[in-house]
């Protein structure tokens, strides 16, 4: 089974800052990669798929990039409904059908 | 508007059952894979189900951690989702989440989750 870790577990940054966070996979899970935020009392909201395509509706400031093992989630500048934790999530190789990273808090510095 | 709601919720001992529902509301319920995710307190997210949608035979998946004791099933003629959870653990309790699984993604061949329902909160304690 695939293994998702993620870095750094909190990540402080000032509103207005680039913040850049990082998800690796212990085998390689191609372009497979999804970027999910989640704000405190929330469901998730799926930000990006396919590593780098943003899903209907989501800002331009998020970008994703990476392929095999290595990925990345940027925020080119953060607005203050940024701040929450970003999980990625694999879908390339099963079972499981989906496996997600431990997750990326972004509070306020 | 997309809407997904879940209910079904509770406390309830070691080794019991409890079923959760999830209605939905917005769109073809019965065209759609749906997949039942949780969030045990203060941690992170895992996959527990897929049922997919009558042309794929309702087949399902589930996790390990759940396989033999879970069972997801849909009555589409209802628009809604259930999660049979039998032979509960300590470690079920969670907040059970509901998904669409929506977005075909061409690359990978697989369904995503595009909507997410609030979630209904599973304690599994004597």
């Amino acid at each position: 089974e695939i293994v998702m870790t993620q870095s750094p577990a909190t990540l402080s940054v000032s509103p207005g800052e680039r913040a850049t966070l990082s998800c690796r996979a212990s085998q390689s899970v191609s372009s497979n990669l999804a970027w999910y935020q989640q704000k405190p009392g929330q469901a998730p909201r799926l930000l990006i798929y396919g590593a780098s395509t943003r899903a209907t509706g989501i800002p331009a400031r998020f970008s994703g990039s990476g392929s095999g093992t290595e990925f990345t989630l940027t925020i080119s500048s953060l607005q203050s409904e940024d701040f929450a934790v970003y999980y990625c999530q694999q879908y390339n190789n099963w079972p499981p059908l989906f496996t997600f990273g431990p997750g990326t808090k972004v509070d306020i510095k | 508007e997309v809407q997904l709601v879940e209910s079904g919720g509770g406390l309830v001992q070691p080794g019991g059952s409890l079923r959760l529902s999830c209605a939905a509301s917005g769109f073809t319920f019965s065209d759609h894979y749906m997949d039942w995710v949780r969030q045990a307190p203060g941690k992170g997210l895992e996959w527990v189900g897929r049922t997919r949608n009558k042309a794929n035979s309702y087949t399902t998946e589930y996790a390990a951690s759940v396989k033999g004791r879970f069972t997801i099933s849909r009555d589409d003629s209802k628009n809604s989702l259930y999660l049979q959870m039998n032979s509960l653990k300590t470690e079920d309790t969670a907040v059970y989440y509901c998904a669409r699984s929506g977005l075909w993604d061409d690359s990978s061949g697989y369904y995503l989750h595009d909507y997410w329902g609030q979630g209904t909160l599973v304690t599994v304690s004597s």
